[in-house]
């Protein structure tokens, strides 16, 4: 059973273009959690999401962020019109639908410049 | 959100075992306790959780409090490679939102040869 799959793992991206990052999450598992984490700082949340389904997004920025889950395919967090201040790893979380441990990805560290 | 309280750091000398308290004085009883660990520029890695019982596994042992107010991460013997920080959450099986996991500051391990 493959672990929580994250890609790119870098990403450079320009000020003003869109960031598009993916996360694989571990067979069997339908809830996924995304995380951000700037340089030196801790985890902070940012969104949960079922399969289709946004359950909590309380930590995610009001504008130029979006996260999805579709019935097929990964999970996806969009970051349109990118700023510096959005460099940082963002890492991915996936849950069974009952009771478990949470399994992180290797995250992707995006770049802005 | 219960909180969770951990000493900022500690220091253990290898070969020798860790206690990591972690104090959880409003947690309820949908709440499970979960312990995860960062490594240096890596993702958190899961490394135990619990209810009531304590808990043992290939990496760490778990020591619940009998009122649940307070629990103890056992590191039976440290190694260099358990340097991390190592975040004690605790995380409802209540459905919705209550289930994201919310990372304190944690405590930094801190292994000496």
């Amino acid at each position: 059973n493959a672990g929580v799959m994250q890609n790119p793992r870098h990403l450079v991206r320009r000020r003003g273009q869109e960031a598009r990052l993916r996360c694989s999450p571990m067979k069997g598992h339908s809830h996924v959690y995304w995380y951000r984490q700037l340089p030196e700082e801790g985890l902070k949340f940012m969104v949960y999401l079922q399969k289709e389904n946004i359950i909590d997004e309380s930590g995610m920025p009001k504008e130029r962020f979006s996260a999805e889950f579709p019935k097929e395919g990964p999970s996806i967090l969009r970051i349109q019109q990118v700023v510096r201040g959005d460099s940082a790893a963002y890492f991915c979380a996936s849950s069974p639908a009952t009771e478990g441990a949470a399994f992180f990805g290797q995250g992707t560290r995006l770049t802005v410049v | 959100d219960a909180k969770t309280t951990q000493p900022n750091s500690m220091e253990s000398n290898e070969e020798e075992p860790v206690h990591l308290p972690c104090n959880h004085s409003t947690i309820s009883g949908t709440d499970y306790i979960h312990w995860y660990r960062q490594l240096p520029s890596q993702g958190p890695e899961y490394v135990i959780h619990g209810l009531t019982s304590n808990v043992n596994n290939r990496m760490a042992s778990l020591a619940i409090a009998e009122d649940r107010k307070s629990s103890t991460l056992i590191l039976h013997r440290a190694t260099l490679r358990d340097a991390a920080v190592y975040y004690c959450i605790l995380r409802s099986i209540s459905s919705g939102s209550a289930r994201q996991l919310t990372f304190g500051s944690g405590t930094q391990l801190t292994v000496l040869p």
